[in-house]
């Protein structure tokens, strides 16, 4: 059962200090999103990347989120530094980019960042 | 995306049909229903999707109206697993329609036993 993974599951850090989420998409999907959910704001799209392509990161902190795919099996996104308002759950979502309208979208299980 | 409005919450009970229902006055002609939902401590998943007909599948039913300014999906006997914030979503395609998704605030559904 091909699944979305993310590590770590849950992350305390202090304010100021470097945080790395880590995303491995479903084997095929092409398309990997970056989510984050607070209870205040819901879910936000931060970035998304076709092909291993940035294509929007309009949603995402510039200063301090950076987002990357080093290889097809691998998405991360940077806080640096972190500060207590980047506190919230970050999903990661793959897709394959088919019919238009059409890309169901796997979420991982979400990493809970919690900023001291 | 063009705009949704669900309602906050609802209740219904174990192995009794839910209906939930969205309004989408603004759908463009070419964007597609989608609903999402989530879990307690869960991400995201997808349920069903629409277009202009309604459409079933393992999960639920979308019952689309005949206008496409307002659609229901229906889940035909709830059960406590169900409970879970559902998300109805518009998407215009365009580039492959491999665009983020726009959440809203969802329906919080809440099954009683």
């Amino acid at each position: 059962d091909a699944r979305v993974t993310q590590t770590p599951r849950h992350k305390v850090t202090e304010m100021g200090q470097e945080v790395t989420m880590r995303c491995q998409p479903i084997l095929g999907h092409n398309t990997v999103f970056w989510y984050r959910q607070t209870m205040m704001q819901g879910l936000e799209l931060l970035a998304y990347f076709r092909n291993r392509a940035p294509l929007d990161d309009s949603g995402m902190p510039k200063d301090r989120f950076s987002a990357e795919m080093p290889d097809a099996t691998l998405a991360t996104l940077k806080i640096q530094p972190s500060e207590p308002r980047d506190s919230a759950v970050y999903f990661c979502a793959s897709g394959l980019n088919g019919l238009a309208g059409y890309n169901e979208q796997f979420f991982g299980p979400g990493t809970r960042l919690t900023v001291l | 995306d063009a705009k949704t409005t669900q309602p906050n919450s609802m209740e219904s009970n174990e192995e009794e049909p839910v209906h939930l229902p969205c309004n989408h006055s603004t759908i463009s002609g070419t964007d597609y229903i989608h609903w999402y939902r989530q879990l307690p401590s869960q991400g995201p998943e997808y349920v069903i999707h629409g277009l202009t007909s309604n459409v079933n599948n393992r999960m639920a039913s979308l019952a689309i109206a005949e206008d496409r300014k307002s659609s229901t999906l229906i889940l035909h006997r709830a059960t406590l697993r169900d409970a879970a914030v559902y998300y109805c979503i518009l998407r215009t395609p365009g580039g492959g329609g491999a665009d983020g998704l726009t959440f809203g605030k969802g329906t919080h559904l809440i099954i009683q036993p």
